[in-house]
């Protein structure tokens, strides 16, 4: 069965640096996500990506985010300068056209900002 | 304000016993309403979703609009459905971005 994919699984990263998490949507995907979950809080939506743009942000998806797609496969977030409160579960979903389609999710990325 | 309110952040039972596990939403309109369960280590999962109206895996949830409610159940838990649960709700505007309840976590004891 195709699986939404991240890397890495676990990233470690200096506050201040520039961190890219990396996402393989399923192939014939078309609407791409990016949520996070902050340890013990709620999945908290990011950013919607289709037709190579943004559809939609969040107040959280500030000036510090960004998201790009590429080379037709990779859907990737960065940040360009991690604070601390960045520690978080990031999770990349992607899902077909349609109306009644579902949403899959990758595995997670745990970033860490210290 | 469309939110997504699970009450409950743990729920315990014995295996065999009913469950039942509560989410009630905000949202002006008709949204569509989505459990997702994760299990231990593993992704995020769609479970059901209110449009299906299926049984998956012995869960069933009906939604209230009345009460703006989803709540999942399931007659008699086994120790296998142990996991995070989150009910999530869909506006049928937009991009379709999922709004998630902060989870509820289900033990299911021997």
């Amino acid at each position: 069965e195709p699986e939404v994919t991240q890397t890495p699984s676990h990233q470690v990263t200096q506050m201040g640096q520039e961190v890219i998490l990396r996402c393989v949507p399923i192939s014939n995907h078309l609407y791409f996500y990016w949520y996070r979950q902050i340890l013990g809080q709620k999945v908290e939506f990011l950013v919607s990506f289709y037709n190579n743009e943004i559809s939609e942000k969040s107040e959280i998806f500030d000036d510090q985010f960004s998201v790009e797609r590429p080379d037709g496969s990779n859907f990737t977030l960065k940040i360009r300068s991690t604070k601390l409160e960045d520690s978080a579960m990031y999770f990349c979903a992607s899902r077909d056209t349609g109306e009644d389609t579902e949403a899959f999710f990758g595995q997670g990325t745990r970033l860490t900002v210290v | 304000a469309q939110r997504v309110t699970q009450p409950e952040k743990l729920l315990s039972v014995f295996k065999g016993a009913p469950v039942e596990l509560k989410c009630n939403y905000s949202y002006s309109g008709s949204p569509e309403l989505f459990w997702y369960v994760q299990y231990s280590r593993q992704r995020l999962q769609l479970l059901l979703r209110h449009i299906s109206r299926e049984s998956i895996k012995g869960f069933t949830a009906d939604l209230n609009k009345g009460e703006t409610s989803f709540h999942l159940k399931k007659p008699f838990a086994q120790e296998e459905d142990s996991a995070m649960y989150y009910c999530a709700l869909r506006p049928l505007w937009g991009y379709n971005k999922l709004i998630f309840g902060a989870g509820t976590r289900l033990a299911v004891h021997p």
